[in-house]
């Protein structure tokens, strides 16, 4: 699976968009960008996925860039609820024998301040 | 529809002793996976469980153990308890692994003392 590279931590304004940033630079084409968050002591939270084509939904957009070496998580009005820790996964897709598996890096703890 | 569901929530022992976590998935789902999450290491994958059979298995001794019964539910074990032992355990459900997300529970704390 490809790594990840995320920002160790990063502020953003209640009310204000946040965006999340992720590099992966040896993405495979079967492999696939997910992302989930972890309030303290609360187990991970499913956000959204995607393979090349942006995406939403009623919790974050997903952007990719057409390379697909990067991509952009945007939650568009934070909250102070949405102060957590945000991972950022690559992981293969059916046929592979790691389909089960999550990878976690260190994540991207965001502070969302009042 | 219910969530993850994790038991016990909390749970102290002893090192030397063994423990069993159990974890019973959402409804529908036949993939469960099992984690653990500690300061240093962060969030490690164990093992996935689909069908009553051991699919994935991560880099971890062998006193660390799970299975799956026919109604998806899952156990794991830890024997021969460690200090180190001592983390957050995760379980999380899914369709069937592969792409499909995964839904965490709320995790077992265990404390190894």
């Amino acid at each position: 699976d490809a790594k990840t590279t995320q920002p160790p931590s990063m502020d953003c304004a209640e009310g204000r968009a946040a965006n999340l940033p992720c590099n992966h630079s040896t993405i495979s084409g079967n492999e696939y960008v997910y992302w989930y968050r972890q309030i303290h002591s609360q187990g991970p939270q499913y956000i959204i996925h995607g393979l090349k084509n942006n995406e939403t939904n009623e919790m974050a957009s997903l952007i990719i860039t057409e390379d697909r070496k990067s991509s952009t998580l945007i939650l568009p009005h934070a909250t102070l609820r949405d102060t957590a820790v945000y991972y950022c996964i690559v992981r293969v897709g059916p046929g592979s024998s790691n389909t089960g598996k999550l990878i976690f890096g260190q994540g991207t703890t965001l502070q969302v301040k009042p | 529809k219910a969530g993850v569901t994790q038991t016990p929530r909390y749970l102290i022992k002893t090192r030397g002793q063994q423990v069993t976590l159990s974890c019973s998935p959402i409804s529908g789902h036949r993939s469960v996976s099992w984690y653990q999450q500690t300061p240093g290491q962060g969030l490690q994958f164990l093992f996935e469980y689909f069908s009553e059979t051991q699919r994935n298995k991560g880099n971890f001794p062998g006193r660390f153990s799970g299975r799956q019964f026919s109604n998806s539910r899952s156990e794991m074990n830890v024997s021969t308890l460690e200090l180190g032992d001592s983390a957050l355990y995760l379980c999380a459900s899914s369709l069937d692994g592969g792409v499909y997300e995964q839904y965490f529970g709320p995790g077992t704390r265990l404390t190894v003392t």
